[in-house]
């Protein structure tokens, strides 16, 4: 079973330039969330997609969005983008969401996607 | 609001010791999940345990075990005979059940980064 895909895995942009990371989760897992690693502020949750809707949202600006398609996969994009933004972005994908109780809940990181903005 | 704390920074230990990482966490709901997460290198997070807030019963898996005290909010983890592959970075996560502000969200700690020299 292929584990959770995230492409691309380097991406090098420039301020004020936008970005797209593409996730793909876990075959038959209906739950994407994706969070931001950085050395100051550590691993922090970004959004939260379940059956193509956001079922949560972390503290991030506007700038940072996202999406699920019907196939599950996940995008998330970050506008006018800010030397701040430089991080790893981890995608994890699980059987459901994180609000539903559920002793079989488990989440399932990707390699991530390195961001680095100059 | 909730929030998860690793006192130790960074460990540094010599193969076959045994090491404890601390998570000290902070909730006002009453059901939560507890997890630790392991980060090697490549980094793509890895699941190590999950830890339901009703079972206080300790875990061990080979030379990991678990520790978790109600009490004290604490879920100590427990590398025995540490192999030098066990260097990785860890991180102790926090996920309530209820509803609130932090529904549904996974909130980490800063990670502690363990070092096993050969």
């Amino acid at each position: 079973k292929a584990g959770v895909t995230q492409t691309p895995r380097y991406l090098i942009k420039t301020r004020g330039q936008q970005v797209t990371l593409s996730c793909s989760p876990i075959s038959g897992h209906r739950s994407v969330s994706w969070y931001q690693q950085t050395p100051g502020q550590g691993l922090q949750f970004l959004f939260e997609y379940f059956s193509e809707t956001q079922r949560n949202k972390g503290n991030f600006p506007g700038r940072f969005s996202g999406r699920q398609f019907s196939n599950s996969r996940s995008e998330m994009n970050v506008s006018t983008l800010e030397l701040g933004d430089s991080a790893l972005y981890l995608c994890a994908s699980s059987l459901t969401y994180l609000g539903r109780t559920s002793s079989s809940y488990e989440q399932y990181f990707g390699p991530g996607t390195r961001l680095t903005v100059t | 609001a909730q929030k998860v704390t690793q006192a130790q920074t960074e460990i540094s230990v010599v193969e076959k010791e045994d090491v404890t990482l601390d998570c000290v966490y902070e909730t006002r709901d009453t059901t939560y999940y507890l997890f630790w997460y392991k980060q090697p290198p490549s980094g793509e997070l890895v699941f190590l345990i999950r830890r339901n807030s009703f079972d206080e019963q300790n875990e061990i898996s080979g030379r990991y075990s678990w520790n978790f005290q109600k009490s004290t909010s604490s879920f100590n983890f427990t590398i025995t005979a540490s192999q030098v592959v066990d260097s990785a970075v860890y991180f102790c996560a926090l996920k309530p059940n209820a509803g609130g502000t932090s529904y549904g969200k996974l909130t980490f700690g800063q990670g502690t980064i363990l070092t096993v020299h050969p």
